[in-house]
């Protein structure tokens, strides 16, 4: 099955600064990927995804890349803000064939940003 | 229009009790899936159902643990002589058609917060 590998664990920022968080995943059939924010104690929140046709997906502050070939897709949040600390989650599915899309996710990542 | 919820939001059993975890999906949804979140973990797949058939059960940690939807909108999951492991937040999910192949997104419900003493 899918494996999903998220890197950092924790990450911390100045307020303005950029955030990268890395994901790396197993199963070359996978071919779509989404991010979830969580904050604390409510719900995951889609925030972004991108599908394997298509290299990098941006929605204003926030931007994700795949690498389908080296299996491994990023996070990139600029000039970040107190609100956007939270824990994020990437995620993988193989959305084909007799799949109908249970998601994969990886560890988390704690992002905090300072003001 | 509304989300996907869940109840009850918090529920504390001793250990051997059965608790049953609620999960509304959002109206019109056909799947629905249930997931497992340890602290500090991210959320694993308990269980998918399409409409009433539960087409994969495979997250399912033990037979103690029970799903339904008996009218494919209303789920429940039901964990039989709880255990200290069984504690974790169980989030419920729900996508609009879950055909073969469709990238949807999925909508998460705001979890229970389980804890067995």
């Amino acid at each position: 099955g899918e494996n999903v590998e998220q890197h950092p664990s924790t990450l911390s920022v100045q307020e303005g600064d950029s955030a990268v968080i890395k994901c790396t995943y197993s199963d070359s059939a996978s071919n779509y990927f989404p991010w979830y924010k969580q904050e604390l104690g409510k719900r995951p929140q889609l925030i972004i995804d991108i599908r394997s046709n298509v290299g990098e997906k941006k929605d204003q502050r926030i931007a994700v890349t795949l690498n389908k070939t080296a299996k491994h897709f990023s996070l990139h949040i600029t000039e970040t803000q107190p609100e956007d600390s939270a824990v994020y989650f990437c995620a993988a599915v193989n959305a084909g064939g007799t799949s109908y899309g249970k998601l994969t996710f990886g560890q988390g990542t704690i992002l905090t940003v300072h003001p | 229009g509304a989300g996907v919820s869940q109840s009850p939001r918090y529920k504390v059993a001793k250990r051997g009790q059965d608790v049953a975890l609620r999960c509304d999906p959002i109206s019109g949804h056909v799947s629905l899936f249930w997931y497992q979140q340890a602290l500090g973990q991210g959320p694993e797949f308990l269980t998918y159902f399409q409409n009433e058939a539960q087409l994969d059960k495979s997250g399912l940690p033990s037979d103690r643990f029970f799903a339904e939807r008996p009218e494919g909108s209303v789920s429940t999951l039901k964990i039989q002589r709880t255990q200290q492991e069984d504690s974790a937040v169980y989030l419920c999910a729900s996508s609009l058609l879950g055909l073969a192949g469709l990238q949807e997104t999925q909508y998460f419900g705001p979890g229970t917060r389980l804890l067995v003493l």
